[in-house]
């Protein structure tokens, strides 16, 4: 069974930083590209970042471009989003969600997401 | 920047189809995802490479993408069908519609 469990989320002030994990079971972690994507509250769903299969290969929205990093520890199963100089408009659900063999897209399993709060 | 367009609310009787519409320039040249998202959890994915169902899904779920609008299609719906819809698509980056709430009254 596909298993993807985000952590990390909680209360941070404006400027300041998190580290956001998902730890992935359940298939081959090493063969998937994997993503970021967020839901702040009552809002839809806004895709944050992708990493390819080895890590090679990153994507981001223009939203977070130079403030977020996404990598991977294949060694680990564990995908992370490192965030940097958080916004109030950064506050969100943050889910980890699984892409194919090579592609983004489709995300067909996501995890339960991790909450962020920026407010001072 | 690429954008989805879909309306805000969706009303269907139960046992009723329900299409949900995504429009999007030349949305037809490109494969469509649907999502579902049921208050409180994840999404999750209904309809993939405009009409594939991932397994579990039921077969009352089916898709469409021509010219610049894809369409879920829900046939036969029921209560537990009630829920928020995305649809999704790739133009450089992963891009979501703004979402469609399915209520089922």
């Amino acid at each position: 069974e596909v298993q993807l469990v985000e952590s990390g989320g909680g209360l941070v002030q404006p400027g300041g930083s998190l580290r956001l994990s998902c730890a992935a079971s359940g298939f081959t972690f090493s063969s998937y590209v994997m993503s970021w994507v967020r839901q702040a509250p009552g809002k839809g769903l806004e895709w944050v970042s992708g990493i390819s299969v080895r890590g090679s290969s990153t994507y981001s929205a223009d939203s977070v471009k130079g403030r977020f990093t996404i990598s991977r520890d294949n060694s680990k199963n564990t995908l992370y989003l490192q965030m940097n100089s958080l916004r109030a408009e950064d506050t969100a659900v943050y889910y980890c969600a699984k892409g194919g063999v090579g592609t983004v897209v489709p995300l067909d399993y996501w995890g339960q997401g991790t909450l962020v709060t920026a407010s001072s | 920047s690429y954008e989805l367009t879909q309306p805000p609310s969706v009303s269907v009787s139960p046992g009723q189809t329900a299409s949900i519409t995504c429009s999007g320039d030349k949305l037809g040249d490109k494969y469509a995802c649907w999502y579902q998202q049921k208050p409180g959890q994840s999404p999750v994915l209904v309809i993939y490479q405009n009409n594939k169902r991932p397994s579990g899904i039921p077969e009352r779920f089916s898709g469409s993408n021509s010219g610049n609008t894809a369409t879920l299609t829900i046939s036969g719906t029921q209560a537990m069908d009630e829920a928020d819809y995305y649809c999704q698509a790739w133009d450089s980056s992963v891009v979501f519609g703004g979402g469609t709430k399915l209520t089922v009254l």
